[in-house]
């Protein structure tokens, strides 16, 4: 079974600043995909950035970046510019075949 | 399109009552999921379809629990007698094949969810 484990529960940032989410996952798989889901208040889950395993050069969207350390099991989430809107739920997933495994969530609360 | 729909967004329910949920995948989207989300927790996988073949259950889905997806199009989530416990939020999620076009395959894209509340 795979396992994910976020140990903040609670993150809070300044707007403008950055901020890093971390997340660790327990597998026997060698390939595998990594995800960043977001989830605002209105509940909506939205993928924030995915990471397939074989590559080794970390994924990037706009603001968003991992760092992915796959002999360490470790994927983290950096937010740079940390804007009002990225207040919300942070999950990090697990896919191999079909299936997600869901860590238990970092709520970021973005301060003006 | 407009992504995956999710119907009725809130249902209120007495305890021993049956409710049924419907969730419209994006189109073209031949896999689709159903995921449980209680309160400050991460979602938990229910089930999984791919075309109207129903191909895991989980654990967690126990007898009262039945999902279709009838033509391999939307899917419903039927739960009998229900109880307390059953209060969740009911997530669907849909995915490409995976020579999937332009959308990033092998990608769950969520619905909004069915809040559930048991009385």
């Amino acid at each position: 079974a795979q396992t994910v484990t976020q140990s903040q529960p609670e993150m809070s940032v300044q707007e403008a600043e950055t901020v890093t989410l971390s997340c660790t996952y327990d597998t026997s798989e060698n390939n595998y995909y990594l995800f960043w889901y977001k989830q605002p208040p209105s509940r909506q889950m939205i993928l924030v950035i995915r990471q397939e395993a074989y590559k080794q050069q970390n994924a990037t969207e706009n603001r968003f970046s991992v760092n992915f350390q796959k002999a360490a099991k470790s994927f983290s989430l950096k937010i740079s510019d940390s804007q009002l809107g990225d207040t919300a739920m942070y999950f990090c997933a697990f896919r191999w075949d079909y299936k997600l495994s869901f860590g238990a969530g970092t709520t970021v609360t973005v301060r003006a | 399109d407009t992504g995956v729909s999710q119907n009725p967004r809130h249902k209120i329910t007495k305890r021993g009552q049956n409710v049924t949920f419907r969730c419209d995948p994006i189109s073209e989207h031949n896999r689709l999921y159903w995921y449980r989300q209680t309160l400050g927790q991460g979602p938990e996988f229910l089930t999984y379809f791919q075309n109207e073949a129903q191909l895991e259950k989980s654990r967690l889905l126990s007898d009262r629990f039945s999902a279709e997806r009838p033509k391999g199009s939307f899917s419903t989530l039927e739960i009998q007698r229900t109880e307390q416990g059953d209060s969740a939020m009911y997530l669907c999620a849909s995915s490409p094949p995976p020579s999937g076009g332009p959308v990033l395959p092998d990608t769950q894209y969520f619905g909004p969810g069915t809040r559930l509340t048991v009385l």
